[in-house]
This record gives structure tokens, C-alpha cells and sequence, in this order.
């Protein structure tokens, strides 16, 4: 069964200030998925990473996948407070449509 | 630039009831799903429908669930008989290819 599993879960930090959020998974998987979710809000896609190696840049955001282990990773540079959300990554198995999320990462970024 | 929208975006029904949530994919897109978000927790697939039928569904998705794509624009999630922890927000997503998702604004559905 696959399982992902984001850590923090919550991230309090300092606008200015640099942190990564990890996504580890369970099994083999052709795609990794990063959303973000505003409170009340639909969610928002941010990078389809779908091979080893893959690195992809939007704005002070940055994902990376790590597909030997299993692990991708949302960097983020010199935060802003309109980066406040959460952040889920998601995984799907090999030519499989079903598609797990992790918990989330809820980021709050103090002023 | 197009979007997925879903109706009602509020929903309240009694337990016992029947309940239909309605998506409208946009319009190129040939992949179609319905996730839900209980409260403050995670995003819980549901379904993956593509060519007029399921491709897969989570263990969530029972006989009391079902899908149908009627007249080629709308995606309908059913739910026969609600329970109480049927209560959450549904997400509809679409997309062209099986690598793209957009998400709808979501139906909160409340069961009393």
C-alpha cells in the first residue's frame, strides 16, 4: 500500500528565512504531485515532477524528486508572507490514476 | 481561462438521503476524479474515471457511491444513503493528460 508521509507537519517561520518541506513515499512511482491549499480554498497546483532527478522553480519555490529514495522535497527561499498555506505533496503508483496525499504541511509566515 | 466548476457549493441533507454533486470538467479534458477533505484533514481520493468508466477507486468509494459523466460535459458524484461521515468537502479535478489535475472550488457537503 502506498503511503506518504510530509514532515513538519506545521512550519512557523520567519519572513526572509529559507526551509524545505520533505515528502517521503512507500512504493515506485511515475509521478509526484505539489498543491497548494488556501484556508476555505480549492487547491492549486504547483509542479508535476515525473522522473528522477527532476528539479522545478516557480518563484521563491522550488521541488526537487529523488525517486532512489523516495523523497521529494519544497524548497522555499526567502519567504513571503503571501506563502502562508498548506502544502500537500501526492503520489501516484506506476500507470495507476489513484492518487495519495500526505497530511500537509500548514506554513505560517510571521511578518 | 477555462476552469472546473462544481455545484452546489454548499449542501446540506439529512442523513438517509441521497445526495448528487455536480462537476463540470473543462472541456478538453478526457481524465476525470472526485476527491474529498474532511475538515482539517487530508485530501482522500475517491475515483479516476477516463473513456466512460472508472479507472480506479479507493477503498472510500462503496456500493453507496457511484459516477456518471451523462451528457459528455457533466461529472456527477452520487451518494446513495449519507451517513455522518459523509460530511466533508468534495473536489472534482480534470485534466488532458493523466499527469495534470485541476481542481474544482469543491462542494462542502454537511450531513445532520
Amino acid at each position: 500500500e502506498l503511503k506518504v508521509e510530509q514532515n513538519p507537519l506545521f512550519l512557523s517561520m520567519q519572513e526572509g528565512k529559507n526551509y524545505t518541506i520533505y515528502c517521503n513515499y512507500s512504493t515506485t512511482s511515475d509521478r509526484l504531485y505539489w498543491y497548494r491549499q488556501d484556508p476555505g480554498k480549492s487547491l492549486e497546483s504547483l509542479f508535476v515532477l515525473l522522473s528522477n532527478g527532476a528539479v522545478k522553480q516557480e518563484g521563491r519555490l522550488m521541488a526537487s524528486l529523488d525517486t532512489k529514495a523516495r523523497l521529494s522535497t519544497l524548497h522555499i527561499t526567502a519567504a513571503v508572507h503571501d506563502l502562508s498555506a498548506t502544502y500537500f505533496c501526492a503520489v501516484s503508483m506506476n500507470r495507476d490514476d489513484k492518487i495519495i496525499f500526505g497530511k500537509g504541511t500548514r506554513l505560517h509566515i510571521l511578518p | 481561462e477555462p476552469e472546473v466548476t462544481q455545484t452546489p457549493s454548499h449542501q446540506v441533507t439529512q442523513m438517509g438521503q441521497e445526495v448528487i454533486l455536480r462537476c463540470v470538467p473543462i472541456s478538453n479534458h478526457l481524465y476525470f476524479y472526485w476527491y474529498r477533505q474532511i475538515l482539517g484533514q487530508k485530501v482522500e481520493f475517491l475515483v479516476s474515471f477516463y473513456n466512460n468508466e472508472i479507472s480506479e477507486k479507493s477503498e472510500i468509494f462503496d456500493d453507496q457511491f457511484s459516477v456518471e459523466r451523462p451528457d459528455g460535459s457533466n461529472f456527477t458524484l452520487k451518494i446513495r444513503s449519507t451517513k455522518l461521515e459523509d460530511s466533508a468537502m468534495y473536489f472534482c479535478a480534470s485534466g488532458q493528460t493523466s499527469y495534470e489535475q485541476y481542481f474544482g472550488p469543491g462542494t462542502r457537503l454537511t450531513v445532520t
